[in-house]
């Protein structure tokens, strides 16, 4: 079964200040990672979605890197508002019959 | 465009019951999953279905089945429910079943087993 560990499970920083947070998966039979923003009363939304060993992608304030050799991603958030309070989810997909596995998540507070 | 949605939002079943629960896809999206969300995890595969027919299947007992329509709307049953079946269900459509295709995910129904 495939396991996927994010860390850490919960994160506190003040406003403006940067983070990172990690997500490891099995490298092998690997076909895409994928990162999702889950803010209270809403529903997941798509961040990324990433194949190829060494991808970056980013969208604002908020990029994500990729490695496949060694089976983990980071996510960046830049200068933290306390809009980006939110659980961040990465997902990984492999050959299995079981298309999505997540982590737990990511929980994140942005102080003002 | 619409999103995807779920109905109902909220329903409340006792023991040994059984419910139904419905998704319906973004438009020009043919994939539906489903995903079983409880506190402090994340969600937890149950089912894809694509073009009507399913393409994957979680590790949940028999109790749990799901079906596509025509339409591509899709809903996942739940026979003789248990305490443990109380728990947030998300729907997600994408347009095909590839791996790159990111996830839109509905607003979920929160199941609760009394």
């Amino acid at each position: 079964i495939l396991n996927v560990e994010q860390s850490p499970q919960s994160l506190h920083v003040q406003e403006g200040d940067s983070t990172n947070f990690t997500c490891s998966f099995p490298s092998s039979n690997f076909y895409a990672l994928h990162w999702y923003r889950w803010e209270t009363a809403k529903s997941p939304e798509a961040l990324f979605v990433m194949t190829l060993n060494g991808d970056e992608k980013k969208k604002g304030r908020i990029s994500a890197t990729l490695n496949t050799k060694e089976g983990y991603s980071y996510l960046y958030i830049k200068g933290s508002q306390p809009e980006d309070s939110a659980t961040y989810l990465c997902a990984s997909w492999d050959s299995g019959n079981t298309p999505l596995v997540f982590g737990k998540g990511t929980r994140l507070s942005v102080i003002a | 465009d619409a999103g995807v949605t779920q109905s109902p939002t909220h329903l409340i079943k006792t023991r040994g019951q059984h419910v139904t629960l419905r998704c319906s896809p973004i438009s020009g999206h043919k994939s539906v999953s489903w995903y079983q969300q409880v506190l402090g995890q994340g969600p937890q595969f149950i089912f894809q279905y694509y073009e009507k027919e399913e393409r994957g299947r979680g590790n949940f007992p028999d109790r749990f089945s799901a079906r596509q329509f025509p339409n591509y709307s899709s809903e996942l049953n739940v026979n003789a429910l248990l305490l443990g079946d109380s728990a947030l269900y998300l729907c997600a459509s994408s347009l095909w079943v590839e791996s790159n295709q990111p996830q839109h995910f509905g607003d979920g129904t929160r199941l609760s087993i009394l």
